[in-house]
């Protein structure tokens, strides 16, 4: 089946740095990539979706130049979270949809926690 | 906006008892309706779903039934296992293409506990 990756699967950072966050279709290329925020208890929240090759489409209300968004390939999408703080601590999900577009595919997740 | 309401857990049950796990949603026009498991330490896989009204997904013995004058599509199974032990999540579709293929709005997620 098809599988998604994320790399790493927790990471810890100080305030103010950055942190990226990969995400890889690990058997089928992806022409769209969706980035989504989980808190604990709650649901998941959609961030952004990337198209390879173009812009990132933001959700309203997610700031686009602190979490930027790279769709560079088919395979690989990165969320950089820039100038980190505590309220970014959070589990980063990503998905990405296969080139039939009607599917999409999650990956584990990625949990950030900012100190 | 649209949104999707499922029922808080954790619901803990015996091996072979009946399962529901209800999920309402609010959105305009027809969206697709998904039901997503995710086993621990693994993403989010697509269950079943349905793409219009009175359309019943079903999947490893799990079904839920898209209704429209309730605005429902709550999960059932008649027999549950141990191994069903995950947490589930509702999500519902408002695209054109109703594929699932593009941004989802998630329920919060129900933490299912099956006991031997």
């Amino acid at each position: 089946g098809a599988v998604v990756s994320q790399h790493p699967s927790w990471v810890i950072c100080k305030s103010g740095t950055s942190v990226k966050i990969e995400c890889r279709s690990l058997d089928f290329q992806a022409t769209t990539m969706f980035w989504y925020r989980q808190f604990p208890k709650q649901s998941l929240m959609l961030m952004a979706t990337s198209n390879e090759g173009s812009k990132a489409t933001y959700e309203q209300g997610v700031e686009k130049d602190k979490f930027l968004i790279n769709h560079a390939s088919l395979t690989l999408s990165t969320l950089t979270v820039t100038s980190a703080h505590p309220e970014d601590s959070s589990f980063y999900i990503c998905s990405a949809r296969d080139t039939t577009g009607y599917e999409q595919y999650f990956g584990p997740g990625t949990r950030l926690t900012v100190t | 906006g649209n949104s999707v309401t499922q029922m808080e857990g954790p619901v803990t049950l015996s091996e072979e008892a009946f399962l529901t796990i209800n999920c309402t949603y609010t959105a305009t026009g027809y969206p697709s309706l998904f039901w997503y498991v995710q086993y621990p330490g693994e993403g989010l896989q697509l269950l079943l779903k349905a793409t219009k009204a009175d359309d019943k997904g079903s999947n490893k013995g799990f079904e839920a039934t898209y209704r429209k004058e309730t605005t429902s599509f709550h999960l059932e199974k008649g027999s549950v296992q141990v191994s069903d032990s995950a947490v589930y999540f509702c999500a519902l579709d408002y695209s054109k293409s109703g594929g699932g293929a593009d941004g989802l709005t998630f329920g919060k997620g129900t933490h299912l506990i099956i006991q031997p």
